[in-house]
């Protein structure tokens, strides 16, 4: 079964400054990757995807992540946050080639942007 | 396009009693599925719609239900309600199933008393 860990529950940054949210995944196979967004009180937004082909993503709002087999991660980044871009951010996996249509979410990281 | 509509938004119920939620995918859409959100589990699989077959259900007591209808709507019915089972459920859809389109509702907030 597949499985999603993000290490930072919680990540302040200043607004203007780059940010990185990590992501691990357990997948045998090559996984589908995603990264979502959630505003308090919201349901979940889509920011970008990873399926196959370019390892270097790129996303809405400015933001791309990089898959690297190798580390089993799927790390987020923007250079330049504002101040709109504090939420909560999930990582999620899809089990490719199978039936299951299901995704598996990370606990998410809360991104905190001060002026 | 419209996005996907959950409704309620906010329901508050008492325990014991049971709930019925509604989901209106986008238009052409005919995956539908359901996920739980609390700040201690975390986002979990519910269930998964296409064509009114449940393809997929994720690890639930049999007080979760769902079904489709031939509009592609869905309900999810939790029965004999716990606190536990506040949460934000959200769903998603999408045209086939295809985890890449799956598009997001907003959610609606149950909370149990």
């Amino acid at each position: 079964a597949q499985s999603v860990t993000q290490p930072d529950i919680h990540i302040t940054v200043s607004e203007g400054a780059s940010l990185e949210l990590r992501c691990n995944y357990s997948y045998g196979a090559t996984p589908y990757l995603f990264w979502y967004v959630q505003s308090p009180g919201q349901g979940l937004q889509l920011l970008l995807k990873y399926f196959s082909g370019d390892t270097l993503v790129q996303g809405i709002k400015g933001f791309e992540a990089e898959f690297k087999r190798s580390q089993s991660s799927f790390n987020l980044r923007k250079p330049s946050v504002h101040w709109s871009d504090a939420a909560e951010y999930f990582c999620a996996v899809g089990a490719s080639g199978s039936n299951d249509y299901k995704l598996s979410f990370g606990a998410g990281t809360t991104v905190t942007v001060r002026a | 396009k419209a996005g996907v509509t959950q409704t309620p938004r906010y329901l508050i119920k008492t325990r014991g009693q049971q709930v019925t939620l509604s989901c209106s995918p986008i238009s052409g859409h005919r995956s539908v599925s359901w996920y739980q959100q609390t700040p201690g589990q975390g986002l979990q699989f519910l269930f998964e719609y296409f064509s009114e077959t449940q393809r997929n259900k994720g690890n639930f007591p049999g007080r979760f239900s769902g079904r489709q209808f031939s509009n592609s709507r869905s309900e999810m019915n939790v029965s004999t309600l716990e606190l536990g089972d506040s949460a934000l459920y959200l769903c998603a859809s999408s045209q086939t199933g295809d985890m890449g389109g799956y598009t997001f509702g907003s959610g609606t907030r149950l909370t149990v008393v």
